[in-house]
């Protein structure tokens, strides 16, 4: 089945450090991925979608020089937290979905932790 | 726009005991897919079912089931002879098939004690 890999699980980093998450898909090619926002205890926002070889459409209120999103090859797409702050602390995960896989498939998420 | 509401914050049970968490949606959309995810401690996103708006029928997969009324807009998950491995959070989420964006439910915290 579709299998998409979120790496790193966790990170914890210094404040006004920059972090990079990378979601792949193992093995279908996916069109579209999703990243999505999880605070403790609370729902899954989602922050933006990305199309392989087109600009991130950001969800209202996510900051794009903020949270960069690049998905240049159908099988990566990445996230970085620029100038990272405690508050930017969260649980991050992707999903991804493609011509080829059944509904879509999340990441195993990764935690940030910004100190 | 759309909303995906799961009324229970917290439920708790004994092992054995069957449990339903309940889901609502909104749409204006006649074409969607509505999803059930586990979410257990470790954090990942296990996906469990996804329902075609189209297909009414009620699905059964080993002790988990599913309840899909258009009518009354809901999409209900029980499941039968709770374990404790079952103990989890639980998100309904709809999708438009259109933008392919899926809307989350706040999640129902499942607790199943021995």
């Amino acid at each position: 089945g579709a299998v998409v890999s979120q790496h790193p699980s966790r990170v914890i980093c210094k404040s006004g450090t920059s972090v990079k998450i990378e979601c792949r898909s193992l093995d279908f090619q996916a069109t579209t991925m999703f990243w999505y926002r999880q605070f403790p205890k609370q729902s899954l926002m989602l922050m933006a979608t990305s199309n392989e070889g087109s600009k991130a459409t950001y969800e209202q209120g996510v900051e794009k020089d903020k949270f960069l999103i690049n998905h240049a090859s159908l099988t990566l797409s990445t996230l970085t937290v620029t100038s990272a702050h405690p508050e930017d602390s969260s649980f991050y995960i992707c999903s991804a979905t493609g011509a080829r896989s059944y509904g879509y498939t999340f990441g195993s998420g990764t935690r940030l932790t910004v100190v | 726009a759309q909303k995906v509401t799961q009324a229970q914050t917290e439920i708790s049970v004994v092992e054995k005991e069957d449990v339903t968490l309940d889901c609502v949606y909104e749409t204006r959309d006649t074409t969607y897919y509505l999803f059930w995810y586990k979410q257990p401690p470790s954090g990942e996103l296990v996906f469990l079912i996804r329902r075609n708006s189209f297909d009414e029928q009620n699905e059964i997969s080993g002790r988990y089931s599913w309840n899909f009324q258009k009518s009354t807009s809901s999409f209900n998950f029980t499941i039968t002879a709770s374990q404790v491995v079952d103990s989890a959070v639980y998100f309904c989420a709809l999708e438009n098939t259109n933008a392919g964006k899926s809307t989350f439910g706040d999640g129902t915290t499942l607790t199943v004690k021995p």
